[in-house]
């Protein structure tokens, strides 16, 4: 069975780090693209971040360009997003999902649960 | 592109048919246009990609169509575990951008 898991969130003081992680399986990790989408309380949904399958190329949303790094670990079928100097705009369930068909087009067809984080004092 | 979605909430009976649209602001290419359906309290699921494909498992009661840059998502016998809110994706142009959302109701 195809199956995302995220972990990693939390409460967090604005200005602060968090680091999620998505565990992948039952499919072959590094022949996909992998995306992290988020959505904040009683809104839509909001690309943040993306990286191929041999991590050679990566994009950001502007909003987070600078401050969230998106990584993976082939060994561990792992993707991970590390987010600094987080604001309370960043508050929001952050999803894992995989790019369709091998793909680098955008179509996301496997998510995983999500990770709840929240920027606050 | 920006992706607009109407009504922002639909309330019909069920066994009737539901009409989502979704409007891109500029040409979509190759119909690159996805439907997702978030179930409260749940992640989205891949329902519709290609403008008209539906993905695998998805019940032949939804129906994705394009006219323009009009898109429509059509379920054509609503039934009550179909409330959800429905979102429309174009991953045609960088970055993709996901309409508002719409909520479909039981009435």
């Amino acid at each position: 069975e195809v199956q995302l898991v995220e972990s990693g969130g939390g409460l967090v003081q604005p200005g602060g780090s968090l680091r999620l992680s998505c565990a992948a399986s039952g499919f072959t990790f590094s022949n996909s693209w992998m995306y992290w989408v988020r959505q904040a309380p009683g809104k839509g949904l909001l690309w943040v971040s993306r990286i191929n399958g041999d991590e050679t190329s990566s994009h950001y949303a502007d909003f987070v360009r600078g401050r969230f790094t998106i990584s993976r670990d082939k060994a561990k079928n792992t993707l991970s997003l590390q987010m600094n100097s987080l604001r309370v705009d960043d508050t929001a369930v952050y999803f894992c999902a995989r790019g369709a068909f091998e793909s680098s087009s955008p179509l996301l067809d496997v998510w995983g649960q999500g990770t709840t984080v929240i920027v606050s004092s | 592109i920006v992706m607009t979605q109407s009504p922002a909430t639909l309330s019909v009976s069920p066994g009737q048919r539901a009409t989502l649209s979704c409007r891109a602001s500029q040409t979509v290419s190759s119909n690159l246009l996805a439907w997702y359906q978030q179930k409260f309290g749940q992640p989205p699921r891949l329902l519709i990609y290609a403008g008209s494909t539906r993905a695998p498992s998805i019940p032949a009661r939804f129906t994705g169509t394009q006219s323009g840059t009009e898109f429509t998502l059509i379920i054509s016998t609503l039934q009550s575990e179909d409330v959800a809110v429905y979102y429309c994706q174009q991953y045609s142009n960088w970055p993709p951008t996901f309409g508002q959302g719409t909520k479909l109701e039981i009435k």
